[in-house]
C-alpha cells in the first residue's frame, strides 16, 4: 500500500470553528489532492498541489484552503466549519508524469460538523 | 450531464457468475482510465488501469472504446469478496481525475 496517512481519522466539530486535516505521504509523489465524498456525488476535488507551495482550486473549493510547505505534507483547512462540510475527506497522491498516472488514496477522515 | 456516468446498481449476482459494468465519459480529451474498488467506509483502491488494447488481470478484464467513449469491466467467476462499489475514473491532463459515482456489486452465496 502507498504510504499515505491522514489525521485525524474522525472528528466532530462545532459550526464556526476552524478545522485542519493533515495528509502525510512517504512516496515523494509530486501531486497531492484533497477530495470530499458525499452520497450521490462521487469524489469531488477540493484543492490540489503540484509541488511545494504550488496549489490550485478544484471544483468545490469554497470554504476551504490548503497549504503545502513540504513535499510530504498537504494540509486542508476549513476556516469556519459549516454543516454542509460534513463529509468524508480523502487525500490522494499521484506521480502523473510516470506510468499511467494512477492515484493512491489515504484512508479518509470522517468529519461531522454539528 | 455528468462527465463520467455509471449505473449505480446494485448488481446482485450469485457466486461464480460473470458480471459486466460499463461506464461512459464525455470528455474526449481524457487520456487515461482506471477502475477502482471501494469497500464500505474505506478508501478507493486501484483495481486496474485500462489500456486501449484492453487488459486482463486474473478474473478481471477491462476494455476501452475511445470511439464510443466507454469503458467496461468484466468480472468472471464472482467471489463473495468481490462485493464492493466499483468506480470508473478518467484522467485528463496530469491532475484532473474525474470519478463516476460508482456501481455497487453484491455477490450472493
Amino acid at each position: 500500500d502507498a504510504g499515505i496517512t491522514q489525521s485525524p481519522r474522525h472528528k466532530v466539530t462545532e459550526t464556526g470553528t476552524p478545522v485542519t486535516l493533515r495528509c502525510h505521504q512517504t512516496e515523494n509523489h509530486r501531486y497531492m489532492y484533497w477530495y470530499r465524498q458525499d452520497p450521490g456525488h462521487g469524489l469531488r476535488l477540493i484543492h490540489y498541489s503540484y509541488g511545494v507551495k504550488d496549489t490550485d482550486k478544484g471544483e468545490v473549493s469554497d470554504g476551504y484552503s490548503v497549504s503545502r510547505s513540504k513535499t510530504e505534507d498537504f494540509l486542508l483547512t476549513l476556516e469556519s466549519a459549516t454543516s454542509s462540510q460534513t463529509s468524508v475527506y480523502f487525500c490522494a497522491i499521484s506521480e502523473s508524469l510516470q506510468g499511467a498516472g494512477e492515484a493512491f488514496f489515504g484512508q479518509g477522515t470522517r468529519l461531522t460538523v454539528v | 450531464r455528468k462527465e463520467v456516468e455509471q449505473d449505480p446498481g446494485p448488481f446482485n449476482v450469485p457466486e461464480g457468475a460473470t458480471v459486466a459494468f460499463n461506464c461512459t465519459y464525455s470528455n474526449s480529451a481524457s487520456q487515461s482510465f482506471f477502475w477502482y474498488r471501494q469497500d464500505c467506509r474505506k478508501e478507493p483502491k486501484l483495481l486496474m488501469s485500462v489500456y486501449s488494447s484492453g487488459n486482463e488481470d486474473g478474473r478481471f478484464t477491462a476494455q476501452l472504446n475511445r470511439a464510443s467513449q466507454y469503458i467496461s469491466l468484466l468480472i468472471r467467476d464472482s467471489k463473495l469478496s468481490d462485493s464492493a462499489t466499483y468506480l470508473c475514473v478518467c484522467l485528463s491532463g496530469t491532475y484532473k481525475y474525474i470519478f463516476g459515482t460508482g456501481t455497487r456489486l453484491k455477490v450472493l452465496a
